[in-house]
């Protein structure tokens, strides 16, 4: 079945610095990939995608590169700010077989704080 | 463009009560998901729905959770004889489309059983 496995957290950094998570995941086809981001007491929402391998999403400052031969995902932002701590999702969505149906299988998230 | 609305936003139940969760999906969106996300824990997919149809509700427990999505109103998860262990968030998310369409989510109902 599908899997995401995500780097074990928290994550506590300073501000301006640099920012990885790491995401890989095991998925049969060709699955999409996310980043959501959920700040306290709030739902998700979703922070890029990608829906091919070599694709690169984007936002915010935030990157992630879709890669298939390493099947990661990894989340980077060069210079975090205070605003950004809150917890990160790592998803992938796979509709091999024609079953899923778009449903996403979630990584168990990572918690990020960043301090002044 | 309003966005997914859920409620309540915060549910207290005894054991034993039922929970009734409501989400009304964006406008124009006909594809209904909900999740689960437990304390420490990432979101799990419960059940998926269409207008009227129940399409994979292979995430449900077999027991006391039911959910329907119908042709007017908001999709409603429903929680029979809830227990303590049933105490977490419960998103619902929607889509214009399945499949490698993102997935838009509420604010999520948190309940709590005591």
């Amino acid at each position: 079945g599908n899997s995401v496995t995500q780097m074990e957290g928290p994550v506590t950094l300073s501000e301006e610095a640099f920012l990885t998570i790491n995401c890989t995941y095991t998925a049969t086809g060709y699955p999409s990939l996310f980043w959501y981001v959920q700040y306290p007491g709030e739902g998700l929402q979703l922070l890029l995608k990608a829906t091919k391998a070599d694709d690169k999403g984007s936002n915010k400052g935030f990157e992630a590169t879709y890669r298939k031969e390493t099947t990661s995902f990894h989340l980077e932002k060069g210079s975090v700010q205070v605003s950004d701590s809150a917890v990160y999702f790592c998803a992938l969505s796979s509709n091999a077989g024609g079953t899923s149906y778009g449903k996403l299988t979630f990584g168990q998230g990572t918690i990020l704080t960043v301090h002044p | 463009n309003a966005g997914v609305m859920q409620n309540p936003r915060h549910l207290v139940r005894r054991r034993g009560q039922e929970a009734r969760l409501r989400c009304s999906p964006m406008k124009g969106h006909s594809h209904v998901y909900w999740y689960r996300q437990l304390p420490e824990e990432g979101l799990k997919f419960m059940v998926y729905l269409q207008k009227e149809n129940i399409i994979d509700e292979s995430g449900m427990p077999k027991e006391r959770f039911s959910a329907e999505f119908p042709k007017e109103g908001p999709s409603i998860l429903r929680i029979q004889q809830v227990v303590r262990g049933d105490s977490a968030a419960y998103f619902c998310a929607s889509s214009p489309r399945p499949v490698q369409e993102t997935q838009y989510f509420g604010p999520g109902t948190r309940l709590l059983v005591l």
